[in-house]
């Protein structure tokens, strides 16, 4: 089956404590993504990849870091989390061949809580 | 950064009847405009992709319009069923194919 997988789910954590949420697509996708999700506010786009060793900034990477050693997987970093880092996590993933109307698949999302 | 605003932020809609909400954009400098559809605990699913042609695209009791000029798209749901409430979210891609996100509108629909 076609998926995006994010691990884990939910997540409470204290400030400062790293934390990694990863991220894996079986669709063979060049273009990856992460997004935050907070009420009032549509999804916003913290780091974005376009292939292998390619990572580029979002709207929102301040408090952030991304990799994309394989294509496969795009796990996100927070190295130092803050409170204001408690959010709704997606990563989402798309081919880059017809590149405005590709569809973008998301996964599952991840809840994070910075106390 | 392209500019999207959603309306209503929710509404609620009977049962069988009819609904639409507008998705509103100062300019047309954009590529594509993408529906998707996000229910509660799940992951956003794409609705439509909509080109600058102003395309109406349908997917069973779905339906969206694309006005360019006037600078809006309109999501129908016809005949509301409970397994329409959702979020319906709206996103402009740019060149590149970034995607720039509405609030989204909740749709609850009560039997």
């Amino acid at each position: 089956e076609a998926q995006v997988t994010q691990n884990p789910r939910y997540l409470i954590t204290v400030t400062g404590k790293k934390l990694t949420v990863t991220c894996s697509q079986n669709m063979n996708h060049e273009y990856m993504s992460w997004y935050r999700q907070d009420p009032g506010l549509g999804l916003r786009q913290i780091y974005y990849s376009m292939n292998v060793e390619v990572t580029d900034k979002g709207d929102v990477p301040e408090g952030y870091k991304v990799s994309r050693k394989e294509k496969r997987n795009f796990p996100l970093i927070l190295e130092s989390p803050s409170p204001n880092q408690t959010s709704l996590y997606f990563c989402a993933s798309r081919e880059f061949k017809e590149v405005s109307t590709d569809t973008q698949y998301f996964g599952p999302g991840t809840r994070l809580t910075v106390l | 950064i392209l500019n999207v605003e959603q309306s209503p932020q929710s509404l609620h809609v009977q049962e069988g009847d009819s609904t639409n909400f507008t998705c509103s954009f100062p300019s047309s400098n954009f590529y594509a405009l993408h529906w998707y559809r996000w229910e509660t605990a799940k992951s956003p699913e794409a609705l439509f992709v909509m080109t600058l042609n102003g395309d109406e695209k349908k997917k069973g009791r779905i339906s969206a319009t694309l006005n360019t000029k006037e600078g809006y798209s309109y999501l129908y749901i016809k005949g509301s069923q409970p397994e329409d409430s959702a979020t319906y979210l709206c996103a402009l891609s740019d060149s590149w194919g970034k995607l720039q996100f509405g609030a989204g509108t909740q749709v609850v629909v009560t039997p």
